[in-house]
């Protein structure tokens, strides 16, 4: 099984300002990733996929980067609606999810 | 617009069957284009793929639960359902059905329903 590990658990970022997320997969998984924004009470929603596509609809201050083992999510400029929980999830050999990224308002 | 809502108990016994449904509407699951999905998520954690069929009837289940998981087509085509044998309190969790499309480096999970709690307790 194909192992995701998310960091930081937690991350404090005031609104304006850039959030940067990682996500790092036990083994490669060249850009078969993707990620989600989960709000409470809510299901996931897709945000990324291919590393760095971005969904239909999902705004252009959300952007994907990396391949293989190293993925990184940032959010440029953060809206009041983008704290949430994040998760990274491989396609590669079946499916695994990360632990997700808590991101909170400093 | 294609919406996905899951149906079924609330609560479930131990060492019982858990069985839910997934209505798609706005859409036809006889469809080649997507792979019908169950996934969960347990209290305060990460996400857990369970399995997913496909129109003609094929299944994948996730090896770590391929023994005790069975997913069906509704003979309506309307539905498909979960059912998951011996539960225990760790499958106690938020249950999604979800939609992947299926084309090569697709395996990306694009449309979900709300989910529904299951609590697995006597």
């Amino acid at each position: 099984e194909i192992v995701m590990t998310q960091s930081p658990a937690t991350l404090s970022v005031s609104p304006g300002e850039r959030a940067t997320l990682s996500c790092r997969a036990s083994q490669s998984i060249s850009t078969n990733l993707a990620w989600y924004q989960q709000i409470p009470g809510q299901p996931p929603r897709l945000l990324i996929y291919g590393a760095s596509t971005r969904a239909t609809g999902i705004p252009a201050r959300f952007s994907g980067s990396g391949s293989g083992t190293e993925f990184t999510l940032t959010i440029s400029s953060l809206q009041s609606e983008d704290f949430a929980v994040y998760y990274c999830q491989q396609y590669n050999n079946w499916y695994t999810f990360g632990q997700g990224t808590k991101l909170e308002i400093k | 617009q294609v919406q996905l809502q899951e149906s079924g108990p609330g609560l479930v016994k131990p060492a019982q069957t858990l069985s839910l449904s997934c209505t798609v509407s706005g859409d036809s699951i006889n469809s080649a284009r997507y792979y019908w999905s169950w996934i969960r998520q347990h209290p305060g954690k990460g996400l857990e793929w369970i399995g997913y069929i496909y129109y003609d009837g094929t299944t994948y289940y996730n090896p770590s639960l391929q023994s005790l998981v069975t997913i069906s087509l509704d003979t309506s085509r309307t539905q498909f359902s979960l059912k998951l044998t011996s539960v225990t309190a760790a499958d106690t969790a938020v249950y999604y059905c979800a939609r992947r499309v299926a084309a090569t480096r697709t395996g990306y999970f694009d449309l979900w329903g709300r989910g529904t709690l299951v609590t697995v307790s006597s």
